[in-house]
Protein backbone atom coordinates (compact mmCIF):
# COMPACT_ATOMS: atom_id res chain seq x y z
CA UNK A 1 0.00 0.00 0.00
CA UNK A 2 1.46 3.54 -1.08
CA UNK A 3 0.64 6.06 1.22
CA UNK A 4 1.64 9.98 0.81
CA UNK A 5 1.16 12.82 3.46
CA UNK A 6 0.82 16.57 2.13
CA UNK A 7 3.11 18.80 5.10
CA UNK A 8 3.71 22.50 5.26
CA UNK A 9 2.03 25.75 6.52
CA UNK A 10 -1.21 26.39 5.76
CA UNK A 11 -1.31 29.94 6.00
CA UNK A 12 1.28 31.83 3.35
CA UNK A 13 0.98 35.89 2.79
CA UNK A 14 0.83 37.39 -0.56
CA UNK A 15 3.75 37.92 -2.53
CA UNK A 16 5.60 35.11 -0.53
CA UNK A 17 6.16 31.54 -1.29
CA UNK A 18 4.36 28.58 -1.01
CA UNK A 19 6.22 25.47 0.10
CA UNK A 20 4.60 21.75 0.51
CA UNK A 21 6.12 18.37 1.10
CA UNK A 22 4.63 14.91 0.21
CA UNK A 23 6.40 11.70 1.88
CA UNK A 24 5.91 8.97 -0.04
CA UNK A 25 5.94 5.14 1.55
CA UNK A 26 5.28 1.52 0.17
CA UNK A 27 7.31 3.04 -3.04
CA UNK A 28 10.52 4.12 -4.11
CA UNK A 29 10.02 7.80 -4.64
CA UNK A 30 13.15 6.88 -7.87
CA UNK A 31 10.96 5.04 -9.56
CA UNK A 32 7.58 6.72 -10.58
CA UNK A 33 6.83 10.17 -11.56
CA UNK A 34 5.07 12.27 -8.66
CA UNK A 35 2.64 15.18 -8.87
CA UNK A 36 0.90 18.47 -7.42
CA UNK A 37 -2.61 18.75 -7.88
CA UNK A 38 -4.76 21.40 -6.49
CA UNK A 39 -8.44 21.90 -6.12
CA UNK A 40 -9.89 25.30 -5.11
CA UNK A 41 -12.70 25.87 -3.07
CA UNK A 42 -16.18 24.72 -4.69
CA UNK A 43 -14.11 24.29 -8.27
CA UNK A 44 -12.49 21.33 -10.54
CA UNK A 45 -9.15 19.32 -10.14
CA UNK A 46 -6.13 21.82 -11.54
CA UNK A 47 -2.53 19.57 -12.43
CA UNK A 48 0.18 21.76 -11.07
CA UNK A 49 3.11 19.35 -12.10
CA UNK A 50 4.94 16.19 -11.88
CA UNK A 51 8.74 15.41 -10.93
CA UNK A 52 10.76 12.07 -11.91
CA UNK A 53 14.10 11.63 -10.22
CA UNK A 54 15.06 15.86 -10.20
CA UNK A 55 15.27 14.54 -14.43
CA UNK A 56 12.26 15.05 -15.79
CA UNK A 57 9.79 17.97 -14.74
CA UNK A 58 6.66 18.97 -16.35
CA UNK A 59 4.66 21.80 -15.17
CA UNK A 60 1.70 23.24 -16.37
CA UNK A 61 1.97 25.99 -18.73
CA UNK A 62 0.08 28.61 -16.90
CA UNK A 63 2.15 27.90 -13.44
CA UNK A 64 5.36 27.12 -15.44
CA UNK A 65 7.47 30.69 -14.28
CA UNK A 66 6.22 30.15 -10.35
CA UNK A 67 6.74 26.71 -10.11
CA UNK A 68 9.71 24.61 -9.21
CA UNK A 69 9.15 20.65 -7.89
CA UNK A 70 12.01 18.33 -6.39
CA UNK A 71 12.73 15.00 -5.16
CA UNK A 72 14.57 14.29 -2.21
CA UNK A 73 15.29 10.46 -2.39
CA UNK A 74 17.22 10.35 1.24
CA UNK A 75 13.83 10.90 2.35
CA UNK A 76 11.73 9.44 -0.06
CA UNK A 77 9.66 12.35 -0.79
CA UNK A 78 8.82 15.28 -3.29
CA UNK A 79 7.99 18.94 -2.99
CA UNK A 80 6.52 22.24 -4.06
CA UNK A 81 7.34 25.83 -4.48
CA UNK A 82 4.94 27.98 -5.41
CA UNK A 83 6.50 31.79 -5.75
CA UNK A 84 4.65 35.30 -5.72
CA UNK A 85 1.12 33.83 -4.25
CA UNK A 86 -1.59 35.43 -4.72
CA UNK A 87 -5.25 34.55 -3.20
CA UNK A 88 -5.86 33.28 -6.61
CA UNK A 89 -3.58 30.54 -5.31
CA UNK A 90 -5.90 29.25 -2.26
CA UNK A 91 -6.75 25.64 -2.69
CA UNK A 92 -6.25 22.41 -1.50
CA UNK A 93 -3.21 20.92 -2.55
CA UNK A 94 -3.00 17.29 -3.53
CA UNK A 95 0.21 15.00 -4.05
CA UNK A 96 0.10 11.63 -5.72
CA UNK A 97 1.72 9.39 -7.86
CA UNK A 98 1.42 10.35 -11.54
CA UNK A 99 -1.55 8.55 -13.13
CA UNK A 100 -3.21 9.05 -9.67
CA UNK A 101 -3.70 5.85 -8.29
CA UNK A 102 -2.85 7.16 -5.22
CA UNK A 103 -3.34 10.37 -3.54
CA UNK A 104 -2.41 12.08 -0.20
CA UNK A 105 -5.51 13.65 1.99
CA UNK A 106 -4.91 16.92 0.76
CA UNK A 107 -4.21 19.95 2.80
CA UNK A 108 -5.52 23.58 2.66
CA UNK A 109 -3.47 26.61 1.70
CA UNK A 110 -4.89 29.75 2.17
CA UNK A 111 -2.97 33.25 0.65
CA UNK A 112 -4.34 36.21 3.13
CA UNK A 113 -2.28 38.70 4.83
CA UNK B 1 -12.29 26.94 -19.42
CA UNK B 2 -11.19 23.25 -19.31
CA UNK B 3 -9.21 21.72 -22.02
CA UNK B 4 -11.91 18.55 -21.77
CA UNK B 5 -15.26 19.43 -21.74
CA UNK B 6 -17.69 18.00 -19.28
CA UNK B 7 -21.28 18.35 -18.38
CA UNK B 8 -21.23 20.00 -15.01
CA UNK B 9 -24.70 17.70 -13.82
CA UNK B 10 -26.10 14.78 -14.26
CA UNK B 11 -28.44 12.75 -12.47
CA UNK B 12 -30.23 9.39 -12.11
CA UNK B 13 -32.19 7.29 -10.28
CA UNK B 14 -31.29 3.68 -7.76
CA UNK B 15 -30.86 1.28 -10.62
CA UNK B 16 -30.45 3.13 -13.33
CA UNK B 17 -27.50 3.38 -15.58
CA UNK B 18 -25.98 6.79 -15.87
CA UNK B 19 -23.12 8.09 -18.60
CA UNK B 20 -20.69 10.81 -18.46
CA UNK B 21 -19.53 11.86 -20.90
CA UNK B 22 -15.93 13.83 -21.69
CA UNK B 23 -14.74 15.73 -25.05
CA UNK B 24 -10.97 16.40 -25.73
CA UNK B 25 -8.91 16.66 -29.24
CA UNK B 26 -6.12 15.04 -30.94
CA UNK B 27 -3.74 16.08 -28.15
CA UNK B 28 -4.85 14.31 -25.47
CA UNK B 29 -7.96 12.32 -25.63
CA UNK B 30 -7.45 11.25 -29.27
CA UNK B 31 -3.45 10.31 -28.85
CA UNK B 32 -3.40 8.89 -25.32
CA UNK B 33 -4.86 6.93 -22.55
CA UNK B 34 -7.99 8.36 -20.36
CA UNK B 35 -8.09 8.01 -16.77
CA UNK B 36 -11.52 8.86 -14.04
CA UNK B 37 -11.48 9.86 -10.82
CA UNK B 38 -14.58 9.87 -8.27
CA UNK B 39 -14.33 12.46 -5.29
CA UNK B 40 -16.66 12.60 -2.72
CA UNK B 41 -17.10 15.53 -0.55
CA UNK B 42 -14.27 16.48 1.62
CA UNK B 43 -12.47 13.64 0.50
CA UNK B 44 -9.24 13.35 -2.01
CA UNK B 45 -10.50 11.94 -5.79
CA UNK B 46 -10.22 8.17 -6.53
CA UNK B 47 -9.50 6.48 -9.34
CA UNK B 48 -12.13 4.12 -10.99
CA UNK B 49 -10.70 3.81 -14.42
CA UNK B 50 -7.46 3.84 -15.78
CA UNK B 51 -5.78 3.43 -19.09
CA UNK B 52 -9.32 4.28 -20.96
CA UNK B 53 -11.44 1.00 -19.45
CA UNK B 54 -9.24 -0.53 -17.12
CA UNK B 55 -10.39 -1.13 -13.47
CA UNK B 56 -8.49 -0.86 -10.07
CA UNK B 57 -8.86 -3.15 -8.02
CA UNK B 58 -11.39 -2.98 -5.67
CA UNK B 59 -13.81 -0.93 -8.23
CA UNK B 60 -17.25 -2.87 -8.79
CA UNK B 61 -17.71 -3.93 -12.62
CA UNK B 62 -20.72 -1.82 -12.85
CA UNK B 63 -17.97 0.95 -13.34
CA UNK B 64 -16.59 0.88 -17.18
CA UNK B 65 -15.18 3.11 -19.12
CA UNK B 66 -14.67 3.84 -23.11
CA UNK B 67 -13.19 5.66 -25.28
CA UNK B 68 -13.32 6.72 -29.52
CA UNK B 69 -12.01 9.30 -31.13
CA UNK B 70 -11.72 12.46 -29.39
CA UNK B 71 -14.42 11.73 -26.26
CA UNK B 72 -14.60 9.13 -23.76
CA UNK B 73 -16.67 7.99 -21.51
CA UNK B 74 -17.62 6.89 -18.20
CA UNK B 75 -20.81 4.33 -17.29
CA UNK B 76 -22.54 3.70 -13.99
CA UNK B 77 -25.15 0.77 -14.03
CA UNK B 78 -26.92 -0.47 -11.03
CA UNK B 79 -27.08 3.13 -9.61
CA UNK B 80 -26.79 3.86 -5.72
CA UNK B 81 -27.16 6.34 -3.51
CA UNK B 82 -23.19 6.35 -2.69
CA UNK B 83 -22.45 7.02 -6.41
CA UNK B 84 -23.18 10.63 -5.85
CA UNK B 85 -20.18 12.10 -6.16
CA UNK B 86 -18.03 14.77 -8.79
CA UNK B 87 -16.35 12.73 -11.68
CA UNK B 88 -13.51 13.86 -13.46
CA UNK B 89 -11.62 12.74 -16.66
CA UNK B 90 -7.93 13.84 -17.30
CA UNK B 91 -5.24 12.78 -19.74
CA UNK B 92 -2.12 13.59 -20.92
CA UNK B 93 -2.05 16.31 -23.55
CA UNK B 94 1.10 16.21 -26.01
CA UNK B 95 0.71 19.75 -26.74
CA UNK B 96 0.63 21.48 -23.73
CA UNK B 97 3.12 18.63 -22.19
CA UNK B 98 0.54 18.33 -19.09
CA UNK B 99 -2.31 16.48 -17.40
CA UNK B 100 -5.58 18.43 -18.42
CA UNK B 101 -8.43 17.55 -16.47
CA UNK B 102 -11.99 17.48 -17.07
CA UNK B 103 -14.61 20.80 -15.57
CA UNK B 104 -15.87 17.76 -13.49
CA UNK B 105 -19.65 16.17 -13.67
CA UNK B 106 -21.39 16.21 -10.33
CA UNK B 107 -23.92 13.09 -10.21
CA UNK B 108 -26.98 13.36 -8.39
CA UNK B 109 -28.85 10.30 -7.63
CA UNK B 110 -32.47 11.12 -7.19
Amino acid sequence: QVLLQESGPGLVKPSETLSLTCNVSGASISTYFWTWIRQPAGKGLEWIGRVYNNDILNYNPSLKSRVTMSVDTSRNQFSLRLISVTAADTAIYYCARDGGDFWGQGTLVTVSS
Amino acid sequence: QSVLTQAPSASGTPGQRVTISCSGSTSNIGNNFVYWYQQLPGTAPRLLIHRNHQRPSGVPDRISGSKADTSASLAISGLRAEDEADYYCAVWDDRLRGWVFGGGTKLTVL
